[in-house]
């Protein structure tokens, strides 16, 4: 049951464009989602994340929209840059001190290569 | 400040053996989870372990344990290996429930572990 989807496995995108990377989630528990951008031979490392009470954070050049109703989330990177190029995970947890049982576990998509070409 | 840091870094196992995965979490964390990354997919939680105890576990058989020492850093034990087994075993770390954000997460690089 994959409960956070990524469905575009790649994107392309110019330098200088704007890169959309877009995500999907079923369960309605999640109230915290994360992106993380992997580069080949490291782990991933925290990008920009943001609480379900909100349905927009910015952080530079990076922007994540949350559409709860949609169950839906984007993370924006404008300009883009070549050193962006990486996989790009979502993920998502629920609060652990709020009852549940998750201990904060992240739950991640499949991710998304992006390039960005100079 | 050290970060995640995990040994060792690349692994090769034969059918049936056992390994052992070790890490060492970022100062001031005493939360540390371990995930399995397939080719091509996202990380997947196999289990927490927080004040020396499993909190938490995935969908993971049995043949995958761990164990936390004092000191907080951590073990991961895979039993009678299979080629499925094959994978990047990521580390991460956090403070534990009483403090921090629960969702900043520290990866370590990895294990990248290879069954023949």
């Amino acid at each position: 049951d994959q409960q956070v989807k990524q469905n575009s496995p790649s994107l392309s995108v110019q330098e200088g464009r704007i890169s959309i990377l877009n995500c999907d989630y079923t369960n309605s528990m999640f109230d915290y989602f994360l992106w993380y951008k992997k580069y080949p031979a490291e782990g991933p490392t925290f990008l920009i994340s943001i609480s379900s009470i909100k349905d927009k954070n910015e952080d530079g050049r990076f922007t994540v929209f949350l559409n709860k109703s949609a169950k839906h989330l984007s993370l924006h990177i404008v300009p883009s840059q070549p050193g962006d190029s990486a996989v790009y995970f979502c993920a998502a947890t629920s609060n652990p001190n709020a009852g549940g049982t998750s201990y904060g576990k992240l739950t991640f998509g499949q991710g998304t290569i992006l390039t960005v070409h100079p | 400040d050290a970060g995640v840091t995990q040994s060792p870094t690349h692994l090769i196992k034969t059918r049936g053996q056992q390994v052992t995965l070790r890490c060492s979490p970022k100062s001031g964390h005493d939360t540390v989870s371990w995930y399995q990354q397939a080719l091509g997919q996202g990380p997947q939680f196999i289990f927490q372990y927080y004040e020396e105890e499993e909190r938490q576990r995935g969908n993971f058989p049995d043949r995958f344990s761990g164990h936390q020492f004092p000191n907080y850093s951590s073990e991961l034990n895979v039993n009678a290996l299979l080629l499925g087994d094959s994978a990047l075993y990521l580390c991460a770390s956090r403070r534990g429930l009483a403090g921090g954000p629960y969702y900043e997460q520290y990866f370590g690089p990895g294990t990248r572990l290879t069954v023949t």
